[in-house]
């Protein structure tokens, strides 16, 4: 039972580079979202989806795209990278979402440097 | 935007003092998760609250909502080193389709 699995860990892209980041959960989740965390911040929410080809964008949308093709995936596209995406990024996953259930399962986070 | 509001920001205690950590929102939610963040590592959901005046124990950790539903907080006990971290509360977004969460408290404990 992996739970949430976030690739890579670290990853230090140039200014300008795409990238996509990875996230996979197998405990057959609906909603699925990702979130960037900066000091001071908080966790802000990016983009979220509800099942499989639903999506929608959340608190800090802007130069990231997602996709939902598999209840398993949901992978984050950085398009043109720029230092103030410098975080760490975290996805996320539940089964009952924000009603009464089990809460959200978090992935071990990807460090992302922009330089 | 739409965000709970916790206070305090930081707060550092001696083991085997008490810490308080508030949550606060300008409408009413229909229920509050709570998270922990240890240094390094991510968040971790420790409870859900749901109605109102509802009161939640895990050892020496009690939740509560308040009973207008606008308000949460978590008091840990006699806190222990192992306590230390980022406590987040988090409300659901205007559609419930997402977790919103506040900015976190961070505990720190001295021995």
């Amino acid at each position: 039972n992996a739970g949430v699995t976030q690739t890579p860990k670290f990853q230090v892209l140039k200014t300008g580079q795409s990238m996509t980041l990875q996230c996979a959960q197998d405990m057959n989740h609906e909603y699925m979202s990702w979130y960037r965390q900066d000091p001071g911040m908080g966790l802000r929410l990016i983009h979220y989806s509800v099942g499989a080809g639903i999506t929608d964008q959340g608190e800090v949308p802007n130069g990231y795209n997602v996709s939902r093709s598999t209840t398993e995936d949901f992978p984050l596209r950085l398009l043109s990278a720029a230092p103030s995406q410098t975080s760490v990024y975290f996805c996320a996953s539940s089964y009952s979402g924000t009603g009464i259930g089990y809460g959200y399962t978090f992935g071990s986070g990807t460090r992302l440097t922009v330089v | 935007g739409q965000q709970v509001m916790q206070i305090p920001q930081y707060q550092h205690v001696q083991e085997g003092e008490d810490f308080t950590t508030y949550c606060n929102s300008s409408t009413t939610l229909s229920n509050i998760q709570w998270y922990k963040q240890r240094p390094g590592g991510h968040p971790v959901f420790l409870i859900q609250l749901v109605k109102s005046g509802e009161v939640k124990k895990q050892k020496r950790l009690t939740f509560q909502f308040g009973e207008a539903k606008k308000n949460s907080s978590l008091h840990i006990t006699a806190t222990q080193t192992t306590d230390v971290g980022t406590y987040f509360c988090a409300q659901a977004n205007q559609a419930g389709t997402a977790l919103i969460f506040g900015k976190g408290t961070t505990l720190s404990v001295s021995s």
